[in-house]
């Protein structure tokens, strides 16, 4: 049974704050992205990596930043927190061996900024 | 990039009674089409994908349908129950291990 955890589910931080926000797989899919869902946006993705130390921009990374120096574990870091980037961030993994894979979500992690 | 888009964008139904969703996309590489489900305060699970060599997928109550040609596939509820109340995203990819997922739908089952 595939487990994606983030650090927390909620999260209240000041403006110019630097936010860290962590998830972890426990399945080793190479695969784990960071989406950021807003009623009536959908789900945007942030950022994606494929590999230990690889990442790619995705559709909205601007004002963000990420981590991955370990196979199960991929941050987001909002290096100085801002107004607009009050949302839900959601953190997902994927395995690559096949080429159609699952993607399995994290509980989300509710970020306001004051 | 892919754009994928889906209507209505909320759909009430009574319980018992046929839901569908459609959504379009704009790649013809787009070979690959889930649809994932997301209830209130919970996370996004996938609940039923359709790849681009088949036509219609059925799992129990629900199915899904691709129309290549015009680059449109639907999801299908039948005999809604409230547990069906959620919002549902579909998505799309090339095989490239990224999905470009539509704005949502949020589905009510009204008893």
């Amino acid at each position: 049974d595939v487990k994606v955890t983030q650090s927390s589910r909620y999260l209240v931080k000041r403006t110019g704050e630097k936010v860290f926000l962590e998830c972890v797989q426990d399945m080793d899919h190479e695969n784990m992205f960071w989406y950021r869902q807003d009623p009536g946006l959908g789900l945007r993705l942030i950022y994606f990596s494929y590999d230990v130390k690889m990442k790619e921009k995705g559709d909205i990374p601007e004002g963000y930043s990420v981590s991955r120096e370990k196979k199960e574990r991929f941050s987001l870091i909002l290096e100085s927190a801002s107004t607009n980037q009050t949302s839900m961030y959601l953190c997902a993994s994927s395995n690559s061996g096949r080429l159609y894979n699952e993607q399995f979500f994290g509980p989300g992690t509710r970020l306001t900024v004051l | 990039g892919e754009n994928v888009e889906q209507h209505p964008s909320t759909l009430s139904v009574q319980e018992g009674d046929s839901a569908v969703i459609k959504c379009t996309y704009s790649d013809s590489a787009s070979n690959y089409f889930p649809w994932y489900k997301q209830e209130l305060g919970k996370r996004p699970q996938l609940i039923i994908d359709i790849r681009s060599n088949v036509g219609e997928k059925k799992d129990q109550r629900i199915a899904v349908t691709l129309n290549k040609t015009a680059k449109h596939f639907s999801l299908h509820i039948t005999e809604t129950q409230p547990e069906d109340s959620a919002v549902y995203f579909c998505a799309a990819s090339n095989g490239n291990n990224r999905l470009a997922f539509g704005k949502g739908n949020q589905v009510v089952v009204i008893p």
